[in-house]
């Protein structure tokens, strides 16, 4: 049974810095990874999508790789803004039936 | 530019009553689904729809009910609501079901 995994369960850093969060899955055969994002109180918005083979995919700040035969996926925030504040979730989907299998999420602080 | 609306946003139901979550979708997606989510864990998928007419059961669905009548509209029903049905449901769409999953605001849920 696939698990995921994602450690810490809650990061705070200053304003400016560069971040890696990471996402651990127990199971290899996925079809994709992807990394989204909660705000408080808001449902989850898609930040980006991995295939099963590629091995990283980017959007402006943010950089997510895929090490699909050690289990593993890392999301890079550079530059972290105030704004970046949120919980940040993975999921991956499997191969049979494309069914998400998530982890319980970062809550992620960047204080100005 | 809607997206996914879920109905309502808060509810109080007490033990043993029923009631049922809207979820409508103006995206003509094909593939809705349904998902609990509870502190500390990741989200779990309650039911999901590849197409009008076509449901199938996800990773907790014993006391929920869903259909798909037609492509915007998935609904999910609380035949007897329990305690443990206290969560926030999320709706999700995408146009396959391998693809990013747009998402609804949620249903805070409470059963005293």
């Amino acid at each position: 049974k696939q698990e995921v995994t994602q450690i810490p369960a809650a990061l705070s850093v200053p304003e400016g810095e560069n971040l890696v969060l990471n996402c651990s899955f127990t199971d290899s055969a996925i079809y994709n990874l992807q990394w989204f994002r909660q705000d408080p109180g808001k449902g989850l918005t898609s930040l980006l999508l991995i295939q099963s083979s590629q091995r990283e995919q980017t959007s402006g700040r943010l950089n997510a790789s895929l090490d699909k035969s050690s289990g593993r996926s890392t999301l890079y925030i550079a530059a972290s803004q105030p704004g970046d504040s949120a919980t940040y979730l993975c999921a991956v989907s499997g191969v049979r039936n494309y069914q998400l299998i998530w982890g319980a999420g970062t809550k992620l602080i960047i204080k100005p | 530019n809607a997206g996914v609306t879920q109905t309502p946003k808060f509810q109080v139901l007490k033990t043993g009553q029923s009631m049922t979550l809207q979820c409508a979708q103006d995206m003509n997606h094909e593939y809705m689904s349904w998902y609990r989510q509870d502190p500390g864990m990741g989200l779990r998928l309650i039911h999901y729809s590849v197409g009008a007419g076509i449901t199938d059961q996800g990773e907790v669905p014993n006391g929920y009910n869903v259909s798909r009548s037609t492509t915007e509209d998935f609904p999910l029903r609380l035949l007897s609501a329990a305690p443990s049905q206290t969560s926030v449901y999320f709706c999700a769409s995408s146009p396959q079901g391998a693809q990013p999953q747009h998402f609804g605001d949620g249903t805070r849920l409470s059963i005293l």
